[in-house]
């Protein structure tokens, strides 16, 4: 069983749908990131998380320590979203562990 | 990210040929990372780097050597390539060994045919 767990694996939407990539993970974790990857392949990092909640534009992360559970959210979707997006936490021996990632399409 | 370049961005080679992957930067950040990704799997650390001639191995590391001679150069190489080595290799630079403040290349497609 992988240690991080991104689900769904593949996601399809229309514009404007309100979206949600979900992450657990069964490990202490010290902090946990989202990163976007891009069709050209390029990767960003969005976010880190050790509590609570962040917020950027449409974006929106969560993260429940004692679930082991982050959310990633996408208000007001656009075509320009379409990524696939990643969940990495790291433990607590600053080991990362990654996700496969969410593959997301916003349909116009 | 004008911070860090990887070269080449593609390259298609035989097996049993040697490869070496460049990752450049410029913001003399002190942790450098190699990975690579394959569909279906999370990005996985083949060997990073924590300073001037000091490097580690990650969880793929066999098949692979790195050097860092310069705090601006990390360099990825495959002695005698194979076909499993077909894949994306993504160079990343951090300011910390946490993933605060990663920065990542913009990737090498490399084919072993």
């Amino acid at each position: 069983k992988n240690e991080v767990e991104q689900s769904p694996q593949n996601l399809t939407a229309q514009e404007g749908e309100f979206i949600t990539i979900n992450c657990s993970y069964s490990v202490g974790i010290s902090a946990l990131h989202w990163l976007q990857q891009h069709p050209g392949g390029g990767i960003v990092s969005l976010f880190m998380l050790s509590s609570g909640k962040k917020k950027h534009g449409r974006l929106i992360a969560t993260i429940n320590i004692q679930e082991k559970h982050s959310s990633l959210h996408i208000t007001a979707s656009h075509p320009r979203d379409s990524a696939v997006y990643i969940c990495a936490v790291m433990d607590s021996n600053y080991q990362l562990i990654w996700g496969a990632g969410t593959k997301l399409i916003i349909k116009p | 990210d004008a911070g860090i370049t990887q070269s080449p961005r593609h390259k298609v080679t035989e097996t049993g040929t040697p490869v070496t992957l460049r990752c450049h930067q410029t913001e003399n950040h002190r942790y450098m990372y190699w990975y690579r990704q394959d569909p279906g799997h999370g990005l996985r650390l083949i060997h990073y780097s924590y300073g001037v001639k000091d490097t580690d191995k990650g969880e793929v590391s066999d098949g692979y050597s790195v050097s860092r001679s310069k705090t601006e150069d990390f360099l990825l190489t495959l002695e005698s390539a194979t076909s499993s080595q077909t894949s994306v290799y993504f160079c990343a630079i951090s300011t910390t060994e946490t993933l605060y403040g990663y920065t990542f290349g913009s990737g090498t497609r490399l084919t072993v045919v």
